[in-house]
């Protein structure tokens, strides 16, 4: 069974500040790393697609790094803003479906 | 192009009860894929279809049959609903299996 770890589960940030979040996945048969957010009452919405180890992912002041050798991936949120709160999932692509790892609850307190 | 598309948005079912979730998809996608969401739990997998004609199982496939009625529609049956089943169900297409996947607005299910 592939394990695709998120950590932390939750995090609070004050609006303003920076944070970022890992996940973690198999270093094995690795095709691509995806990142979703998620609303609260909405449906995930994709972020970024990364392919190659070292890629680097920008939209506005979120952005992601990949390391497919160690197995791991960094999404940071540049000043945070209150629009900022969501659950940012990551999606691990093997050979065939994605894998979803349980998210990164993340809540930005004005 | 209204992309995912399900129904319906909510459903009460006493136990015992079956139902039918639709989903369709309208972007020329191969493949589908149904999750459910409960708290603390993430997405898991249901079922899903590669392409129009296949069907598999995912993690968590007790209690569910799916359909890929053509290449746009995949349904999800409950033959005899449990409240273990209370859930939100989310049904999601992509290009190929494992591109970017799209979901629709999910499916919220009580059962009593």
């Amino acid at each position: 069974i592939l394990n695709v770890e998120q950590s932390p589960q939750s995090l609070h940030v004050q609006e303003g500040d920076s944070t970022n979040f890992t996940c973690s996945f198999p270093s094995s048969n690795f095709y691509a790393l995806h990142w979703y957010r998620w609303e609260t009452a909405k449906s995930p919405e994709a972020l970024f697609v990364m392919t190659l180890n070292g890629d680097e992912k920008k939209k506005g002041r979120i952005s992601a790094t990949l390391n497919t050798k160690e197995g791991y991936s960094y999404l940071y949120i540049k000043g945070s803003q209150p629009e900022d709160s969501a659950t940012y999932l990551c999606a691990f692509q093997g050979a065939q479906k994605l894998v979803f790892g349980q998210g990164t609850r993340l809540t930005i307190n004005p | 192009n209204a992309g995912v598309t399900q129904t319906p948005k909510f459903q009460v079912l006493k136990t015992g009860q079956s139902m039918t979730l639709q989903c369709a998809q309208d972007m020329n996608h191969n493949s589908m894929y149904w999750y459910r969401q409960d708290p603390g739990m993430g997405l898991r997998l249901i079922y899903y279809s590669a392409s129009e004609g296949t069907t598999d199982k995912g993690e968590v496939p007790n209690g569910y049959n799916v359909s890929r009625l053509n290449k746009r529609e995949f349904s999800l049956r409950l033959e005899s609903a449990a409240p273990s089943q209370t859930s939100v169900y989310f049904c999601a297409s992509s290009g190929y299996s494992g591109a970017t996947q799209y979901f629709g607005p999910g499916t919220r299910l009580l059962v009593l």
